[in-house]
């Protein structure tokens, strides 16, 4: 079964620090990973997308790494804002007809002033 | 293009009654998508369509839940009888052939 886990399940940090995500994953076959944010009553929106073949992929100040071997992700947050506040999922994509994606149960961050 | 266009934005109906959610895709996009998200269960995916056809409903809980894609540019998600526990915000999602997908704002439904 196509599983996305992520962790932690909530993070609270004060406004400057900078903080990791992670995600692991197990889907067949994969196809890429992304990670979205989510604000509170907004859909999520995309942050990065990656496949296979890339290890790193930055996007201002989130940066996502892949281990396509550990079947692992991580999203770095450099120097939070208040804005960064928000849901993080991790989205996983297979291989396979119809784009099936396998969502994580995501990440709530709190930045405090 | 204006995103995905859900509506409505929220609804509140009564134990019984039918409802309708609306979406309409990024033009262009051959993948449609309907989720469902609670604080309990996170993000589920109800069904998805790929060129207005549906793929995979597994995940549509029961058969009072039906989903319709007519053409490339509409989508209607029907609940009917609607029930408490199906108070929840649904998403609409579309993306191209091997794309990232796009969400609407969602659908926040109540049922009292």
């Amino acid at each position: 079964k196509n599983q996305v886990e992520q962790s932690p399940q909530s993070l609270i940090i004060l406004e400057g620090k900078n903080c990791t995500l992670q995600c692991n994953y197990t889907v067949s076959p994969f196809s890429n990973l992304r990670w979205y944010k989510q604000d509170t009553g907004r859909g999520p929106v995309s942050l990065t997308i990656m496949t296979f073949s890339e290890n790193t992929k930055s996007n201002g100040r989130y940066t996502a790494t892949l281990d396509a071997d550990t079947k692992q992700s991580s999203l770095h947050i450099t120097a939070s804002q208040l804005s960064d506040s928000a849901s993080y999922i991790c989205v996983v994509s297979a291989g396979n007809a119809g784009n099936m994606l396998t969502f994580g149960g995501g990440t709530r961050l709190m930045v405090k002033p | 293009d204006a995103g995905v266009i859900q509506s409505p934005r929220h609804e509140v109906t009564e134990m019984g009654q039918e409802v309708t959610l609306r979406c309409k895709p990024i033009s262009g996009h051959n993948s449609l998508f309907w989720y469902r998200q609670t604080m309990m269960r996170g993000l589920e995916l109800l069904i998805y369509f790929n060129n207005n056809v549906p793929i995979d409903d597994s995940g549509m809980p029961e058969d009072r839940f039906s989903a319709k894609m007519p053409n490339a540019s509409f989508s209607t998600l029907k609940i009917q009888p609607s029930e408490p526990r199906d108070s929840a915000v649904y998403f609409c999602a579309s993306s191209p052939e091997g794309g990232s997908a796009f969400f609407g704002q969602g659908t926040r439904l109540t049922v009292v």
